[in-house]
């Protein structure tokens, strides 16, 4: 059964630094996996998925990358902003027991603070 | 861009009561899931559908039923309301290619805070 988990589940640093979020997943058989943020009692807005295939995605400040064979994935933000302040949730898609399904696997997530 | 649309926003209901979730996935996405995420929690699996057929299912209460219509809309239905149902229920779609695993994003809804009294 896949597990995603997610280190540190919560991080404050001052505007400008640049941070990593950690994910791990259990079972490396995955189709992808995604990024997302999540605003406190808000949606989830997708940033970055990343296909088994990939090594890594880039998008303006964000860059995630995906190590298979050591079940893990990680989001780099580069000079962090008071406006990144959110929760911060990786989710794993497919894996051996989950053949032939879409359903995402979501970490506990990483709750990120930027002040100025 | 138009994105999932889900109503409604917002949904309080007494114990043992019904309730009906909506989602309005985006144009030309043929598959829906939906989420449940408790407070304080991470998001849950409950249940898919491609192109109107159920494709896979999670941890859905049998109090609970979807299904996906004609125009690929979909529908959660509540029943026999319990307090532990109190959450935010997501649904996201996404294009799922030649019919096997998605290679493409899931796009969520702004979710139906559901409130059980």
């Amino acid at each position: 059964k896949q597990e995603v988990t997610q280190i540190p589940a919560a991080l404050s640093v001052p505007e400008g630094e640049n941070l990593v979020l950690n994910c791990s997943f259990t079972d490396s058989a995955i189709y992808n996996l995604q990024w997302f943020r999540q605003d406190p009692g808000k949606g989830l807005t997708s940033l970055l998925l990343i296909q088994s295939s990939q090594r890594e995605q880039t998008s303006g400040r964000l860059n995630a990358s995906l190590d298979k064979s050591s079940g893990r994935s990680t989001l780099y933000i580069a000079a962090s902003q008071p406006g990144d302040s959110a929760t911060y949730l990786c989710a794993a898609e497919g894996g051996v027991e989950s053949y032939n399904t879409d359903k995402l696997i979501f970490g506990t997530g990483t709750r990120l603070q930027v002040f100025p | 861009a138009a994105g999932v649309i889900q109503s409604p926003r917002h949904l309080i209901k007494e114990k043992r009561e019904t309730a009906t979730l909506k989602c309005y996935p985006i144009p030309r996405h043929d598959t829906v899931y939906w989420y449940q995420q408790g407070p304080g929690q991470d998001p849950q699996f409950l249940i898919s559908f491609y192109e109107k057929m159920q494709s896979d299912k999670g941890s859905i209460p049998d109090r609970f039923s979807a299904q996906q219509f004609s125009d690929y809309h979909s529908e959660l239905n509540m029943s026999s309301l319990e307090l532990g149902d109190s959450a935010l229920y997501f649904c996201a779609s996404s294009l799922l290619t030649s019919g096997g695993p998605s290679t493409d994003t899931q796009y969520f809804g702004p979710g139906t805070r559901l409130t059980v009294l």
